[in-house]
C-alpha cells in the first residue's frame, strides 16, 4: 500500500518560531509537493521538487521555504510562523511526468498564536 | 487563464439522489481532468479523470460528463449513499510532459443524509 507520512497531525507554534513539517513517502517517487487547504480556497500549491535537492515555487511561496536533502523526504520551512499561516498543510508525491496521479499524505493541522 | 472555477461551494442531498458539481477552466491547453475524494481527517485521493477526447466517462456510481466546447466538467454520483459524503475537488493539468502542476477547484463539501 502507497504511503505518504506527515511528521504530525496537529501542531501548535506561537509568531515568530521557526517551524518545519516534514514528509516521507515510501512510493520512490520523483516528484513531492506541498499545499496548503483552506476553506473556500481549496488547495494552493505552495512548493514543489521533482528532484534531489531540487525546488520550484508553486502559486503562494512567501514565508515558506523546502529542503530536500533526500528523495523519500520533503520539508517544509515555515521560518517566522506568521497567523495567517494557520491551516492545513498537505503534502503529496507522484511518479515524474505523471502529477495528475498524486498521492497526499493525512495533513498537518498547524495553529500559530 | 490558470484557474479552475468548481461550484456549488457545498452541497446536501438524500440518500439516492444524484449530487452534480461542477467545474469550468479557461486554458484550452488542459488536457487531463482529474477528480479527487477528501474524506474528514485524510488527505485527497485521486477518484475519476477524463481526457477532452470523450465525452463521458463512468466508474461504478461515479461519472464525469465532458462538454469541450463549453471548457465545463461536472461530476455526478448515481444512488448516493451516506459514505460518499467527502469534499471533492475538480483539477486540471497538462497529461505527460516533465513536471505539470495540478491545477484544483475549490472544492465541494457534499453531504449524502440517510
Amino acid at each position: 500500500d502507497v504511503k505518504v507520512t506527515q511528521s504530525s497531525r496537529y501542531l501548535v507554534k506561537r509568531t515568530g518560531e521557526k517551524v518545519f513539517l516534514e514528509c516521507v513517502q515510501d512510493m520512490d517517487h520523483e516528484n513531492m509537493f506541498w499545499y496548503r487547504q483552506d476553506p473556500g480556497l481549496g488547495l494552493r500549491l505552495i512548493y514543489f521538487s521533482y528532484d534531489v535537492k531540487m525546488k520550484e515555487k508553486g502559486d503562494i511561496p512567501e514565508g515558506y521555504s523546502v529542503s530536500r536533502e533526500k528523495k523519500e523526504r520533503f520539508s517544509l520551512i515555515l521560518e517566522s510562523a506568521s497567523t495567517n499561516q494557520t491551516s492545513m498543510y498537505l503534502c503529496a508525491s507522484s511518479f515524474l511526468g505523471q502529477d495528475y496521479e498524486q498521492y497526499f499524505g493525512p495533513g498537518t493541522r498547524l495553529t500559530v498564536t | 487563464q490558470q484557474q479552475v472555477k468548481q461550484s456549488p461551494q457545498s452541497l446536501i442531498v438524500q440518500k439516492g439522489g444524484i449530487p452534480i458539481i461542477n467545474c469550468a477552466y479557461e486554458n484550452t491547453a488542459f488536457d487531463y481532468f482529474p477528480w479527487y475524494q477528501q474524506f474528514p481527517g485524510k488527505g485527497p485521493a485521486l477518484l475519476i479523470a477524463i481526457r477532452p477526447d470523450v465525452s463521458e466517462k463512468k466508474e461504478g456510481r461515479f461519472t464525469i460528463s465532458f462538454n469541450k466546447s463549453a471548457k465545463q466538467f461536472s461530476l455526478h454520483i448515481m444512488d448516493s449513499q451516506p459514505g460518499d459524503s467527502a469534499t471533492y475537488f475538480c483539477a486540471a493539468t497538462l497529461y505527460g510532459g516533465a513536471t505539470n502542476k495540478l491545477i484544483f477547484g475549490t472544492g465541494t463539501l457534499l453531504a449524502v443524509q440517510p
